[in-house]
């Protein structure tokens, strides 16, 4: 059965700290890799990652997919604590356009 | 507002009852999911939709749950006989389609569901 899989569950750091959260996969016929942010109701895009190797950035954040040894990571630097929330990862599969999401992790950032 | 957008926010009923939840996805998507979400979870999928089509359901979604989307624009997901168990957010996202790498989905606030 597909499944997707975060760490760590939940983290706490300081302003200013730089944190990475892991996601590894494993989903048949792997087609792409999201993160979201979720901070109270509706998750918000962040990255699709489809090629490995390739970094995206935006702002402070980055990720980076490894198709090889099946995971990604989302790198944070100097956090804020409006970076504080509940970060998902999903993968999907070619011939179906459902996510299959991790439990995501909690991330709180004091200030 | 030009994005998901889910009614009502917030459902409150007796167990037994039945409830809909309504879905107005962004106007130029033309696939549109409906997730459940409980806590300490991800959002787990029940069914998505293309234009009206109902392409895919999870075996999550028993007999009691039925999702529609008559014009391929809004969508229902109707929960009959409700159980406590089904207490969730019941999220709908939508996304555009036609990419072979997939595009990314855009979620609404939610439907917060509790079962008394």
């Amino acid at each position: 059965e597909d499944k997707v899989v975060q760490s760590p569950l939940s983290l706490v750091v300081h302003e200013g700290d730089t944190v990475t959260l892991n996601c590894s996969y494993e989903v048949t016929n792997f087609r792409s890799l999201l993160w979201y942010k979720q901070e109270k109701k509706a998750p918000t895009f962040l990255f699709m990652l489809t090629s490995s190797g390739i970094e995206k950035k935006s702002g402070r954040l980055s990720s980076i997919l490894d198709k090889k040894e099946l995971f990604s990571i989302l790198n944070i630097t100097a956090t804020q604590t409006g970076d504080s929330a509940i970060y998902l990862c999903a993968g999907t599969t070619s011939g179906t356009y459902k996510y299959i999401f991790g439990t995501g992790t909690r991330l709180k950032v004091l200030a | 507002d030009t994005g998901v957008s889910q009614d009502p926010r917030h459902k409150i009923t007796k167990r037994g009852q039945n409830v809909t939840f309504r879905c107005d996805p962004i106007s130029e998507h033309n696939r549109l999911y409906w997730y459940r979400q409980t806590l300490g979870q991800g959002p787990e999928f029940l069914t998505y939709f293309q234009n009206e089509a109902q392409l895919e359901k999870s075996r999550l979604l028993s007999d009691r749950f039925s999702a529609e989307r008559p014009k391929g624009s809004f969508s229902t997901l109707e929960i009959q006989r409700t159980e406590q168990g089904d207490s969730a957010m019941y999220l709908c996202a939508s996304s555009r389609g036609g990419a072979a790498a997939g595009t990314e989905a855009f979620f609404g606030q939610g439907t917060r569901l509790t079962v008394v």
